[in-house]
């Protein structure tokens, strides 16, 4: 039962272009939600976090959307750089849990 | 300074064997966690440590037995391997609930292969 879905398994951007990673959860009951990025042969790292109460966070070049009535969320980069290909996993924490549950990720490749 | 690191980074072992997976973590974090990415690179929680006590335990086959000797350590042994457990195994720590326990930092993963 995947809770948190990325249905694109990878996406191909031109350097300084946007790039759009997209998520889908179905659990009400997620109120925090993650990025994280992971190179090959490292653990993933912590990218960007929005709270269920706002809609959008930026940090840098990132930036999250939250739609809580869609229950989809997305990560744009803008402008895109080649140090940013890698997999982005999508996360969520339900209220008061102590775990995340993570999607399947996305393979980012940002040609230069 | 490495935050959280696992040895060994790979494991091949034949099936039947039992063998531990180790980490530890300098970030002074309450709370550690194993972790499993499968083939299909679902990455899916299977314990988690707060301050040595078990306070998640997911569906995992009782021959995966994590032991938390301290709260910067929590080591995974896995008795009688099968093929099935081929996967990427990543440990991760954090803050404590309430503290910001939902920012895992992870470690770099043991890719285990069982022939």
């Amino acid at each position: 039962d995947q809770q948190v879905k990325q249905n694109s398994p990878s996406l191909s951007v031109q350097e300084g272009r946007i790039s759009i990673l997209n998520c889908d959860y179905t659990n009400s009951m997620f109120d925090y939600f993650l990025w994280y990025k992971k190179y090959p042969a490292e653990g993933p790292t912590f990218l960007i976090s929005i709270s269920s109460i706002k809609d959008k966070n930026e940090d840098g070049r990132f930036t999250v959307f939250l739609n809580k009535s869609a229950k989809h969320l997305s990560l744009h980069i803008v402008p895109s750089q080649p140090g940013d290909s890698a997999v982005y996993f999508c996360a969520a924490r339900k209220t008061g849990a102590n775990n995340l549950f993570f999607g399947t990720g996305t393979r980012l490749t940002v040609i230069p | 300074d490495t935050a959280v690191s696992q040895t060994p980074k790979y494991l091949v072992t034949q099936m039947g064997n039992d063998k531990s997976i180790k980490c530890e973590q300098n970030l002074g974090h309450d709370t550690m966690y194993w972790y499993k990415q499968d083939s299909k690179k679902f990455l899916k929680i299977m314990f988690s440590y707060n301050n040595k006590e078990l306070i998640i335990n997911e569906t995992v086959p009782n021959r995966f037995s994590p032991k938390s000797p301290d709260k910067a350590h929590l080591n995974l042994h896995i008795n009688s391997l099968e093929l099935g457990d081929s996967a990427v195994y990543f440990c991760a720590s954090s803050h404590g609930p309430g503290q910001g326990v939902e920012k895992l930092f992870f470690g770099s993963g043991t890719q285990l292969s069982v022939l």
